[in-house]
């Protein structure tokens, strides 16, 4: 079976630091990977999206960054955070449906 | 683009009664597939039921099933005998189904709240 492991759970980062979210997966080989964002009201937003490894397409412009090193680890970065990336971070892998990491929690203070 | 609405921010139905969140979406294209998660208090997102745009017959996974109306681009998702474990965020996705990136578009959700 799939298993999508992202880390860290929760992190509280002071604005400007920098900021790594890593998400593996298991159980399945040349995954669609996927960062979302939730915001309360407003749904999960569509980050960043891979089709293989080292193609990252973003769906809207940010301070974050994504990439793909390898197969099953996708990665979203950022060199300064600010306080608008507050918010419940979600690692997906989706070929056939979404299957759904535990989600990372950042506030940025 | 392809859009995902949920009209409803907040329902709530009784323990054992039978209760319907709705969905519309907004494409172009005419294979794709449509989804229901659920998001419990401890934020993990569950599959509830998946739908083929290309199948006319309504899928089913036990206690939930949906009105899949393709014409009219809604897609109900309808919780009978309701439980109290049932109370969650619901979201309503729609993923492509060939242009190969598999993007998936999810609705505001609709949280759903059991009364004992």
């Amino acid at each position: 079976s799939q298993t999508i492991h992202q880390w860290p759970a929760t992190l509280v980062q002071p604005v400007g630091s920098p900021l790594s979210l890593e998400c593996t997966v298991e159980g399945t080989s040349n995954p669609n990977l996927y960062w979302y964002r939730q915001a309360a009201g407003r749904g999960l937003q569509l980050l960043f999206y891979s089709v293989g490894i080292g193609q990252i397409s973003s769906e809207v412009p940010q301070n974050l960054s994504a990439s793909r090193p390898q197969d099953r680890q996708f990665i979203l970065s950022s060199k300064k955070l600010l306080l608008s990336d507050s918010g419940f971070y979600l690692c997906v892998q989706g070929n056939t449906e979404a299957f759904f990491g535990q989600g990372t929690r950042l506030t940025v203070v | 683009a392809q859009t995902v609405t949920q009209s409803q921010p907040e329902m709530s139905v009784q323990e054992a009664e039978t209760v319907t969140l709705s969905c519309t979406y907004d494409t172009s294209e005419s294979d794709y597939y449509l989804f229901w998660y659920k998001q419990p208090p401890s934020r993990q997102m569950i599959l509830v039921i998946r739908q083929e745009a290309y199948k006319q017959q309504n899928a089913t996974e036990n206690r939930f099933s949906v009105n899949f109306q393709k014409a009219a681009k809604s897609f109900s998702l309808k919780i009978s005998d309701s439980q109290l474990g049932d109370a969650a965020m619901y979201f309503c996705a729609y993923r492509e189904a060939t242009s190969g990136t598999y993007k998936y578009i999810f609705g505001t959700g609709t949280r759903l709240k059991v009364l004992a």
